[in-house]
């Protein structure tokens, strides 16, 4: 099955600051890589997915970029703020129709942005 | 009832008692799943459902059964519970488009449940 890594598991910033997450993916059948915000104490959010056949995707301060080849991709948020601290998962999903469409995820960053 | 809801909030169990945790959605989606999420392990797949009337499972599924008897409800029970099942779990919900079509829509999550079993 997929196997997913995620680096680094923190990662402190100072305000302004770029933040990069790294997280490779095993199964070469992948095509949908997903990022999720989780606050404390609250549900995964959302924030940015990726598909196979881009290699790049921005929503104003954050970006996502596919390397499909090295099979690793990354999330930028630049100009961060501290309302950007919270716990961030990548995933990936590898199941064609009309398999599951369940997602892998990475072990999670922590991101604490320093005012 | 709006979007992805979950029962109860949180629970103390004993070990060895049966326990079911709840999961409603009402945006008419068809594959729902359940996750736990462990410390330093992100959200790990337990059970997933497709469609209703069909169930598959995940990367953890020993331990945890799940039946999908309608669209809107996805529960998820515990037969016995032992205290390495301590966990938050959540269930999530996406629509998977039509069949055959290779659709990757978002994932929405409830929640969650915070299940102590002692």
């Amino acid at each position: 099955g997929e196997n997913v890594e995620q680096h680094p598991s923190t990662l402190s910033v100072q305000e302004g600051d770029s933040a990069v997450i790294k997280c490779t993916y095993s199964d070469s059948a992948s095509n949908y890589f997903p990022w999720y915000k989780q606050e404390l104490g609250k549900r995964p959010q959302l924030i940015i997915d990726i598909r196979s056949n881009v290699g790049e995707k921005k929503d104003q301060r954050i970006a996502v970029t596919l390397n499909k080849t090295a099979k690793h991709f990354s999330l930028h948020i630049t100009e961060t703020q501290p309302e950007d601290s919270a716990v961030y998962f990548c995933a990936a999903s590898a199941s064609p129709p009309p398999g599951r469409r369940a997602l892998t995820f990475g072990s999670g960053t922590r991101l604490q942005v320093q005012p | 009832i709006a979007g992805i809801t979950q029962a109860p909030t949180s629970q103390i169990l004993a070990a060895g008692r049966r326990m079911t945790l709840r999961c409603t959605q009402d945006m008419r989606h068809n594959a729902m799943y359940w996750y736990r999420q462990d410390l330093g392990l992100g959200l790990r797949l337990i059970h997933y459902s497709n469609t209703a009337g069909t169930t598959g499972k995940g990367e953890v599924p020993d331990g945890y059964s799940v039946s999908r008897a309608n669209t809107d409800d996805f529960p998820l029970t515990l037969a016995s519970a032992v205290p390495s099942q301590t966990s938050v779990y959540f269930c999530a919900s996406s629509d998977s488009g039509l069949a055959g079509v290779s659709s990757y829509n978002e994932q929405f999550f409830g929640p969650g449940t915070r299940l102590t079993v002692l």
